[in-house]
C-alpha cells in the first residue's frame, strides 16, 4: 500500500505570505493519481488539485500543484483569509490513501 | 448542480450493523463512481470504498470483510453497510463522487456522524 506523508503537520502564516505543503509517497506514482483537498472545521473536503496540477472549475489560480519524484507540493500564493484550514493529499490509484493532513493555521 | 446528502441513524450498537444511505440529487446517479470515505474526529480521511452504476464494487482491503455498498439506481441512492462495528468506525462519514475508477472525488457530501456506542 502507497503511504502518504505530508509536511509540516503545522504551518503557521500570516495572510498574504505563500504556504508550501508537502505530500512524500512512499514509492514512485503516477503523478495523474494525485490530489489535494481543503477541508474546514464542521464541511467536508473540497477538491483543490487533481492530477498532480489540475484546477477544477471555480478553484483560484492562487493554489497550484506540482511533484518532483515522490514529493508533491500544493502551493498557494499569497494566503487569503479563508484558506486558512487543514489540506490533505489523496491518492487514488490501485491502492487509495489519504495523508494525514498539513494544517495551515493564522501566525 | 449535483448535491449528495447522507442519511442514517446517528447511533449504533457494537456488533450491530451500520447502514447509510447517500442520496444525489441535480443529477444522475448514472455514469459515474460514488465512495464512502470516513474521518474519525479530529483525525484524518480513509478511503473505505465505492460502486460504480453498473453495481462494480473495490472496497479497502482491511474492511473488505465487514463492508457493502449498493447502489438504487431508481432512487438515485447508494448505501453503506458496515458490520460488527466497534468504537473504532465511531465517524464521521462522507459519500462522494468520482467521474471513473482512477479519478479525485470532485463532489461531496457533508457528512455525518455516526457514533457506536
Amino acid at each position: 500500500e502507497i503511504v502518504l506523508t505530508q509536511s509540516p503537520d503545522t504551518l503557521s502564516l500570516s495572510p498574504g505570505e505563500r504556504a508550501i505543503l508537502s505530500c512524500r509517497t512512499s514509492q514512485s506514482v503516477w503523478r495523474r493519481y494525485l490530489a489535494w483537498y481543503q477541508q474546514k472545521p464542521g464541511q467536508a473536503p473540497r477538491l483543490l488539485i487533481y492530477g498532480s496540477s489540475n484546477r477544477p472549475t471555480g478553484i483560484p489560480d492562487r493554489f497550484s500543484g506540482s511533484v518532483s519524484g515522490t514529493e508533491f507540493t500544493l502551493t498557494i500564493s499569497n494566503l487569503e483569509p479563508e484558506d486558512f484550514a487543514v489540506y490533505f493529499c489523496h491518492f487514488y490509484g490501485t491502492s487509495r490513501t489519504f495523508g494525514q493532513g498539513t494544517k495551515v493555521d493564522v501566525k | 448542480q449535483v448535491q449528495l446528502q447522507e442519511s442514517g441513524p446517528g447511533l449504533v450498537k457494537p456488533s450491530e450493523t451500520l447502514s447509510l444511505t447517500c442520496t444525489v440529487s441535480g443529477g444522475s446517479i448514472n455514469s459515474y463512481y460514488w465512495s464512502w470515505v470516513r474521518q474519525p474526529p479530529g483525525k484524518g480521511l480513509e478511503w473505505i470504498g465505492y460502486i460504480d452504476d453498473k453495481g462494480n464494487t473495490n472496497y479497502k482491503p482491511s474492511l473488505e470483510s465487514r463492508v457493502s455498498i449498493s447502489v438504487d439506481m431508481s432512487n438515485n441512492q447508494f448505501s453503506l453497510s458496515l458490520r460488527s462495528v466497534t468504537a473504532a468506525d465511531t465517524a464521521f462519514y462522507y459519500c462522494a463522487r468520482q467521474a471513473t475508477a482512477y479519478d479525485a472525488l470532485d463532489i461531496w457530501g457533508q457528512g455525518t456522524m455516526v457514533t457506536v456506542s
